[in-house]
């Protein structure tokens, strides 16, 4: 049974900072790996994909890697901004299970100004 | 571009009462739709999903029903609510190709008292 963790689950900077979300996944055989964001109260929105055949994608400030071997990812943050503060998802799509995607707990980030 | 539209967004319901929560997606043609429920510091719960017009798949036994009446559109029921019901629903979508990418709603805050 596929489980997704993320560790921190809160995680607190100063503006300015380059910080790293850990998402880790029991399963390797997956066909993507997403990462979200959310606000309080309001819906996911979609930062990243990363394909099982990709090893990393960039958006901006963001990079998200992905090591299927060892069952890992990382979101990498540049720059934290204080408009980055939000809560932030990791959610694995398996080979197999038809469309149940699995997501993580999240890490909620706050970046101070 | 692809737009998703889920309403209401906040409801308060009495134990026992019905519940209608519906979804649409605008700008593209059968697309995978989803229903996730979302409990207060957890992750996101899988609670239907449908492929096509008709066709629902159930993933946990519970109080909802879904319906798919039309291409893009995608309705959360329930006949009688449960206090255990309360949540935060959110309606999701993806192209039924090999991405995968999953879009979401801004969600529906459910209160049964």
């Amino acid at each position: 049974k596929q489980e997704v963790t993320q560790i921190p689950a809160a995680l607190s900077v100063p503006e300015g900072e380059n910080l790293v979300l850990n998402c880790s996944f029991t399963d390797s055989a997956i066909y993507n790996l997403q990462w979200f964001r959310q606000d309080p109260g309001k819906g996911l929105t979609s930062l990243l994909l990363i394909q099982s055949s990709q090893r990393e994608q960039t958006s901006g400030r963001l990079n998200a890697s992905l090591d299927k071997s060892s069952g890992r990812s990382t979101l990498y943050i540049a720059a934290s901004q204080p408009g980055d503060s939000a809560t932030y998802l990791c959610a694995v799509r398996p080979n197999t299970g038809g469309f149940k995607t699995i997501f993580g707990a999240g890490t909620r980030l706050f970046v101070k100004a | 571009s692809q737009t998703i539209h889920q309403w209401p967004a906040t409801l308060v319901q009495p134990v026992g009462s019905p519940l209608s929560l519906e979804c649409t997606v605008e700008g593209t043609s059968n697309p995978n739709l989803y229903w996730y429920r979302q409990a207060a510091g957890r992750g996101l719960q899988l609670l239907f999903y449908s492929v096509g017009i008709g066709q629902i798949s159930s993933e946990v036994p519970q109080n909802l029903s879904a319906s798919r009446p039309q291409d893009r559109q995608f309705i959360l029921s329930s006949k009688k609510l449960l206090l255990s019901d309360s949540g935060f629903y959110l309606c999701a979508w993806s192209k039924g190709t090999a991405t995968g990418e999953l879009f979401f709603g801004e969600g529906s805050r459910l209160t049964v008292l």
